[in-house]
């Protein structure tokens, strides 16, 4: 089945340093892959699409100078937490489609990085 | 895009038969109906995923009426291990349409 996968599986750093979360999509290829927030008992919250070869688009009230997203192939797509501060401590997850665009594909996660902020 | 509303928390035994409803009231002609299992510090896991009537696969069945307002999660015999949170999303399967997760239904199976 498909298999996305995300890099590192959990960071601990100091409040200021920037962070990237890698995510990748190994057995297919993924034109579109999204980012999502978890906090303690919540739900998954919706913070951006990634596009392959253009921008990101980001949810309302998700700073994009805050969350910088970069999808430069079609199997790999970063996010960077810049200036990484306590409440920035979250469980972050990605998930892709793959390309092929059959209908109904459902979307694939990965295990998800636990940032926690010093 | 269509909202979805599910119970918060449900309790079941082991080898009991757990039904999971959730309403989409406003879903749309070319929404399909999906659910996502998920285990405490992991990824959302893929279940099933239907348009209309039912669809069964090794895990579960999944049972969506005529006017699609709502659907039914149906797993058999669960066990220890199904304990997780259930959440059904309901999106547009062609135009890669971005998913936004409701509460999810907390199911603790007990033994």
């Amino acid at each position: 089945g498909a298999v996305v996968s995300q890099h590192p599986s959990r960071v601990i750093c100091k409040s200021g340093t920037s962070v990237k979360i890698e995510c990748r999509s190994l057995d297919f290829q993924a034109t579109t892959m999204f980012w999502y927030r978890q906090f303690p008992k919540q739900s998954l919250m919706l913070m951006a699409t990634s596009n392959e070869g253009s921008k990101a688009t980001y949810e309302q009230g998700v700073e994009k100078d805050k969350f910088l997203i970069n999808h430069a192939s079609l199997t790999l797509s970063t996010l960077t937490v810049t200036s990484a501060h306590p409440e920035d401590s979250s469980f972050y997850i990605c998930s892709a489609r793959d390309k092929q665009g059959i209908i109904n594909q459902p979307q694939h996660f990965g295990d998800g990085t636990r940032l926690s902020i010093l | 895009l269509a909202k979805t509303t599910q119970p918060i928390s449900m309790d079941s035994y082991e080898g009991q038969e757990v039904n999971i409803t959730c309403s989409h009231n406003n879903i749309a002609t070319n929404d399909y109906i999906t659910w996502y299992q998920q285990f405490p510090s992991q990824g959302p896991r893929f279940i099933i995923q239907g348009y209309k009537t039912k669809v069964t696969n090794e895990v579960a069945s999944l049972f969506i009426p005529a006017d699609r307002k709502s659907s039914t999660l149906s797993l058999p015999r669960v066990s220890l291990s199904d304990t997780a949170v259930y959440y059904c999303l309901v999106g547009d399967g062609v135009s890669f349409n971005k998913f936004y997760f409701g509460s999810g239904t907390k199911l603790n199976v007990k033994p």
